[in-house]
Formats: structure tokens, C-alpha cells, sequence
């Protein structure tokens, strides 16, 4: 079964644009989670999606968006960006309604905001 | 990797030899308990987890042992091995949530010497 797919694996944007990052989950699993990772701040997270419904959402301003389709595909948006959004975002998903805590991560997109 | 840089507390052990890695968490409301793995380069990997109805839960060479009086949760790793040497992070999450959103602590890396 394959893992959690993130593309693009590394990006490099100016301030001002924006970005958008893609997940596939395993096959099977309707939770997609976000989570950004810095070495300042650690891993914090983004938002949480369900069957195509934002169940939670982090402490992010509204430059950070997401959304999920019907294939349990999700995708993030991060708008305006600026130099302190330069991070490690990692998809997760999850087979069951309500996690215990077993997610299973991707390995990333890197992004460098210069 | 992402916690280049990253002030992380370090244990460092010999290979053969225990290891314990210790984590403290604040939400009194969390009801389940998740030690993950990050290599280099890597997603967080799922090690094992615990609820908060019990104080002891093992697997494979690893235990996990919670103290909810203190508050405290550590990570046992029976005849460390290189392959161990990684960052740590203990995450948690919460009963009023209605999915998926952990709360990962900031990491310990554990260095294995051979």
C-alpha cells in the first residue's frame, strides 16, 4: 500500500506570492491533517479535514487555507507569504473517525519563502 | 533535516544500553498519549501510544509509561540500536476534540553511539 504522497518535495517562492501544496493519503483514509514544522515553533498544527470538511483548525492566520475533495485528495494554500512561513508542511492521514493518535505522515513539502 | 539548528535537548546513549525519554504536557483534558519518530529527512513515524486510563502500555522493545499526576510521559527504548538515532516527540490529544489535532512537545534527539 503506498504512503502518503506530498508534491512538490521542495519549492522556493518570493514574499507576496502564493503557494499551494498537495496531499494524497493511503488509500482508504478520509482524515488529512496539516501540520507545519520550523525549527523555531516545532511541529504545530495547521487544519484537520474529514470527508471533505474542515473538523479543526489551528492557530494560523487566514493566509493558510485548505480543502479536501471527494477522493480524500487534499490540498493547502498558503497565501501572501511572507519570509517567517519558510517550513517543513507535512501531511497526515488517518483511517478512523477519531483518531487515537496513530497518523501516518508524508514526508513533506519544503518551503523556502526568500 | 528540520531540527537543524533546533535547541534540542540530547540523549545520548551507548549502543546496547536503555534509553528513557521524558516528556511533560499541560492539557489535563488529553485521553491519548503518542510517542513519534523523525529521521532526518522524514516524516514523523507512529511509535506507540497510550490512553489516559492507563499508566503502562508496551511494544516492540519500546514501553511508554504515563504519570498523570505529574503530568508526565516517557518512552522507554530497550537495547537502543543505531537505527534508534533519531528526534523524539511526544504529542497528545485532546477528548474535546472532535478528530484529529495533536499537540506535538518539542523533541529530544536521541544519538546512539556505537
Amino acid at each position: 500500500k503506498a504512503g502518503v504522497t506530498q508534491t512538490p518535495r521542495y519549492l522556493i517562492k518570493t514574499r507576496g506570492q502564493q503557494v499551494t501544496l498537495s496531499c494524497s493519503p493511503i488509500s482508504g483514509h478520509r482524515s488529512v491533517s496539516w501540520y507545519q514544522q520550523t525549527p523555531g515553533q516545532g511541529l504545530q498544527f495547521l487544519f484537520e479535514y474529514f470527508s471533505e470538511t474542515q473538523r479543526n483548525k489551528g492557530n494560523f492566520p487566514g493566509r493558510f487555507s485548505g480543502r479536501q475533495f471527494s477522493n480524500s485528495r487534499s490540498e493547502m494554500n498558503v497565501s501572501t507569504l511572507e519570509l517567517g512561513d519558510s517550513a517543513l508542511y507535512l501531511c497526515a492521514s488517518s483511517s478512523l473517525r477519531r483518531n487515537t493518535g496513530e497518523l501516518f505522515f508524508g514526508e513533506g513539502s519544503r518551503l523556502t519563502v526568500l | 533535516g528540520e531540527n537543524v539548528g533546533l535547541h534540542l535537548p540530547t540523549l545520548s546513549v551507548q549502543e546496547g544500553d536503555n534509553s528513557i525519554i521524558n516528556c511533560a504536557y499541560s492539557n489535563s483534558a488529553s485521553d491519548y498519549f503518542i510517542w513519534y519518530k523523525q529521521e532526518s529527512g522524514k516524516g514523523p513515524q507512529f511509535i506507540i501510544d497510550i490512553r489516559s486510563n492507563m499508566d503502562k502500555r508496551q511494544g516492540q522493545r519500546v514501553t511508554v509509561l504515563l504519570n498523570k499526576t505529574v503530568k508526565h510521559l516517557s518512552l522507554q527504548i530497550a537495547a537502543t540500536q543505531p537505527g534508534d538515532s533519531a528526534v523524539y516527540f511526544c504529542a497528545e490529544n485532546s477528548v474535546n476534540n472532535a478528530g484529529n489535532m495533536l499537540t506535538f512537545g518539542g523533541g529530544t534527539r536521541l544519538m546512539v553511539k556505537p
